[in-house]
């Protein structure tokens, strides 16, 4: 099986901008969660989305948002990009069983750059 | 509030050593326990979980952890260090009565294996 797939891998932004960035699970996967990696403060969760619903967000401004597609794909968007979002986006997907006791398997991540 | 803390940022440790690599939480109820590896400019790799029975769980790579409830840890552990066990490794806890997979990282402890 693929794993999880995030395009573009690398991306420069400057200040201002909005940013959209794309994420497919590992097939069979219906939840799909984002995380923010930064060195100051390390790996938060964004938001999570199954079944094409936002089941839990972050805290996080209004200016991320994300959606899920039919096929599970998601993409999460950033308005009016400022330096402080420069990061490591990382997107997680997860099996669906019942309950929440499975890992999440991570996607080698996109390094957004703020200029 | 949900945490975790890693109280170490950095581990040195010599090839052919034992290695713990440190992380306590504090979660209300029985939290799920995960560890994860980072290498440099790659996503995280899932290590192994615990979620509920036997307090040692064995993992990826010959690591394995150690659960106890009673001081909040799930300490990472291996025999025998590796060079290539360098890397980032963080702690995650998730509540199993949260309807969703998100995790709560530590901050991440670099382990650094010296030949």
């Amino acid at each position: 099986k693929a794993g999880v797939t995030q395009t573009p891998r690398y991306l420069i932004k400057t200040r201002g901008q909005q940013v959209t960035l794309s994420c497919s699970p590992i097939s069979g996967h219906r939840s799909v969660s984002w995380y923010q990696q930064t060195p100051g403060q390390g790996l938060q969760f964004l938001f999570e989305y199954f079944s094409e619903t936002q089941r839990n967000k972050g805290n996080f401004p209004g200016r991320f948002s994300g959606r899920q597609f039919s096929n599970s794909r998601s993409e999460m968007n950033v308005s009016t990009l400022e330096l402080g979002d420069s990061a490591l986006y990382l997107c997680a997907s997860s099996p669906s069983t019942s309950g929440n006791l499975n890992e999440q398997f991570f996607g080698p991540g996109t390094r957004l750059t703020v200029l | 509030a949900q945490s975790v803390a890693q109280p170490e940022d950095q581990v040195n440790v010599a090839e052919g050593n034992p290695l713990t690599v440190k992380c306590t939480y504090s979660v209300s109820g029985n939290p799920y326990l995960f560890w994860y590896v980072q290498y440099p400019n790659r996503g995280l790799q899932f290590l192994l979980k615990y979620i509920t029975g036997d307090n040692l769980v064995k993992g990826s790579y010959g690591f394995e952890a150690e659960f106890n409830k009673s001081q909040t840890s799930f300490h990472l552990k291996k025999p025998s260090a590796l060079v290539s066990d360098s890397a980032l490794y963080f702690c995650a806890v998730r509540r199993p009565m949260d309807s969703s997979y998100k995790l709560i990282f530590g901050s991440g402890t670099r382990l650094l294996v010296r030949p």
